[in-house]
């Protein structure tokens, strides 16, 4: 059975801490991961990796694929308050749907 | 570009109603739309895929006499939730996708509080 683990399932940290987040996939015929946030509502999408060992990186957050280990990260320089939210990992196979991850709830303390 | 909207954001009905959200790509069009149901700290549930022109595709658990599906054309699909319970008290969210052949990129729209009391 597909399936994608997020760990840690929660994290505090204080403003200006780095972290990395991290997603494992299972994901039959395995096509894309991606990676999103959650606020209050709906998630809105900050990385869609195809590539492995190619990071791609907006502002402060970064986020790279290893398809030998089927595990992908995603990294949040100089966090701010901001930056609280669940972030959400899902895998993609070529039936079309995304996998989710249970994401992992990231609380940033000023 | 890629924004998605859906109404209402948020709905109180009463038990055995029947409640229609719709789901709107804004500038573009969506080839595929899926909705999700969420429920408070859980991941997205998928429900149900639906494909403009043709019948929506179920996950399994889902029935689809209960959750009736349509997308009409390549901006609105809606979902109508027919003989609303309690139970379906959730976060309905739908997400677009402009070319399912060309990119897995999902775009979501805001969601729909729905309380059935």
């Amino acid at each position: 059975e597909d399936k994608v683990v997020q760990s840690p399932l929660s994290l505090v940290v204080h403003e200006g801490d780095t972290v990395t987040l991290n997603c494992s996939y299972e994901v039959t015929n395995f096509r894309s991961l991606l990676w999103y946030k959650q606020e209050k509502k709906a998630p809105t999408f900050l990385f869609m990796l195809t590539s492995s060992g190619i990071e791609k990186k907006s502002g402060r957050l970064s986020s790279i694929l290893d398809k030998k280990e089927l595990s992908s990260i995603l990294n949040i320089t100089a966090t701010q308050t901001g930056d609280s939210a669940i972030y959400l990992c899902a895998g993609a196979g070529n039936n079309r749907k995304l996998i989710w991850g249970l994401g992992t709830s990231l609380a940033v303390n000023p | 570009g890629a924004v998605v909207s859906q109404h209402p954001s948020r709905v109180i009905c009463k038990s055995g109603t029947s409640v229609k959200i719709e789901c709107r790509s804004l500038d573009f069009q969506a080839t595929t739309m899926f909705w999700y149901r969420q429920f408070p700290k859980q991941s997205l549930m998928l429900m149900a895929t639906s494909n403009e022109g043709s019948k929506a595709t179920y996950e399994q658990g889902v029935e689809k006499d209960k959750f009736l599906i349509n997308h009409a054309s390549l901006t609105l699909s809606t979902l109508t939730v027919t003989s609303a319970h309690p139970e379906d008290s959730s976060f309905y969210i739908c997400s677009a996708v402009r070319d399912i052949h060309i990119s897995y990129e999902q775009y979501f729209g805001p969601g729909t509080r729905l309380t059935v009391t």
